[in-house]
């Protein structure tokens, strides 16, 4: 069974520059998740999406930021016109409303961005 | 809101000896708790989560934490660390059932032979 894969691992873009990040979850899972790890704000929740429902964006920084659930699967977490202060690991998360595990989000290895 | 504080950013400890990582959360509303670990150049792990029933929880690894409403702490301990443990431990918060995760700012265990 695949855990949570993203893609790329690692990322370097020049300032400015749009960039697309991809997660693709653990397979039944309902519910994904977007954070960011950086040295000066630590571990930040991004975006979240359940099922259907809207998402909650409330952790998103900035409107060059927005991301998109296809199928109910997938997600992209895009920036655009990137700055430095966007460098960070971009850490995808996934978990399921079944009884055995809800709660537990599986994390992937997440995508390191650097903008120069 | 919910916040969470880990007090100590970095803790040293010697190979057999016992560790505590201390974490204290604030929140106006009833939540489930977790400790995460982070390996060097690896993704979150959960070691353990707290959400609802004995306040003893014993997660993975060998580590437990307790759950302390009145002091509002969720604490991790471990009685014999080994050079493995040295990670980056994350404690975290979560309003209700699959919500997001609120974490604390992180502390790395460095276990010394």
């Amino acid at each position: 069974g695949a855990g949570v894969s993203q893609s790329p691992s690692n990322k370097v873009t020049e300032k400015g520059k749009d960039v697309e990040l991809r997660c693709d979850p653990i397979s039944g899972h309902t519910a994904l998740y977007w954070y960011r790890q950086s040295l000066g704000q630590g571990l930040e929740f991004l975006i979240y999406f359940q099922g259907n429902s809207a998402p909650d964006k409330s952790g998103l920084p900035s409107d060059r930021f927005s991301a998109e659930r296809t199928g109910g699967s997938v997600s992209t977490l895009t920036i655009q016109r990137t700055q430095q202060e966007d460098s960070a690991v971009y850490l995808c998360a996934s978990s399921s409303s079944g009884a055995i595990s809800k709660n537990i989000q599986y994390f992937g290895a997440g995508t390191r961005l650097s903008v120069l | 809101a919910q916040s969470v504080t880990q007090l100590d950013s970095q803790v040293p400890v010697f190979e057999e000896a016992p560790v505590e990582l201390r974490c204290n959360y604030s929140s106006s509303v009833s939540v489930y708790l977790f400790w995460y670990v982070q390996y060097p150049n690896q993704g979150l792990q959960l070691l353990l989560k707290y959400l609802s029933g004995s306040t003893l929880v014993k997660g993975i690894n060998g580590f437990e934490a307790e759950f302390n409403k009145s002091q509002t702490s969720f604490h991790l301990r471990k009685p014999s660390v080994h050079i493995s443990d040295t990670a980056e431990y994350f404690c975290a918060v979560s309003k209700y059932n699959t919500d997001k995760l609120i974490f604390g700012t992180g502390t790395r265990l460095q276990v010394f032979p």
